[in-house]
């Protein structure tokens, strides 16, 4: 099995730019999970699908952020517009029901 | 409160030194527990899960203990390879009937083996 596969892996952009965040979750796996961390909060949770359907999204920063999941294989999470405090590793991350979280090798945002 | 809290360190500890992390988690509906290992600048990965009766898995060993809602983890005669952020993480049912689960990551634990 592949594993959860992000891209890209780095990511550099200006501010006001729109950035998407792709993730390809394990076949089978009918949680997504979508988390940012930084030094100072750690890991977020952003927001989560559950077979493909939204569940919470009540870590979404603000309307800037979102994230669509059009399949059980594909997710994207997009900011726009970007501002430098939303520089940080984005991961994303699959499960099946109760099973432990698999994390993709995330995404590594810097907005200047 | 925090769903879930740990200490963050950093543990210092010489090479061969048992050391113990807890973690204290707040809502009693919680399902299942897990200890996460992340070292700098990769993503979080599996270490164990953590059964209510315990269990071992070579150095390791994980605790529950329910009625305190809390969990630990011991890592006896440490390695230098041991040094990593260790995470826990609580999976909550979320609402009533809904059958959905939320994973809850503390901030982490960092631990330092030194030579």
């Amino acid at each position: 099995d592949a594993g959860v596969i992000q891209s890209p892996r780095h990511e550099v952009t200006e501010m006001g730019q729109e950035v998407t965040l792709r993730c390809k979750p394990i076949s089978g796996h009918d949680y997504l999970f979508w988390y940012r961390q930084t030094m100072m909060r750690g890991l977020e949770l952003l927001i989560y699908f559950n077979n493909n359907v939204p569940i919470d999204d009540s870590g979404m920063p603000e309307d800037r952020f979102s994230a669509k999941m059009p399949n059980a294989s594909f997710s994207t999470l997009k900011i726009q517009p970007s501002e430098p405090r939303d520089s940080a590793v984005y991961f994303c991350a699959s499960s099946g029901h109760e099973t432990p979280l698999h994390f993709g090798n995330g995404t590594r945002l810097t907005v200047t | 409160r925090k769903e879930v809290e740990q200490d963050p360190g950093p543990f210092n500890v010489p090479e061969g030194a048992t050391v113990a992390f807890n973690c204290t988690y707040s809502n009693s509906a919680s399902q299942s527990f897990f200890w996460y290992r992340q070292d700098c600048r990769k993503e979080p990965k599996l270490l164990m899960s953590v059964y209510s009766s315990g269990n071992e898995d070579g150095r390791f060993t994980a605790q529950l203990n329910r009625a305190s809602q809390y969990i630990s983890l011991l890592i006896r005669d440490s390695k230098l390879s041991d040094s990593a952020t260790y995470l826990c993480v609580v999976n909550i049912r979320v609402g009533v009937n809904t059958g959905f689960q939320k994973l809850v990551f503390g901030t982490g634990t960092r631990l330092l083996v030194s030579p």
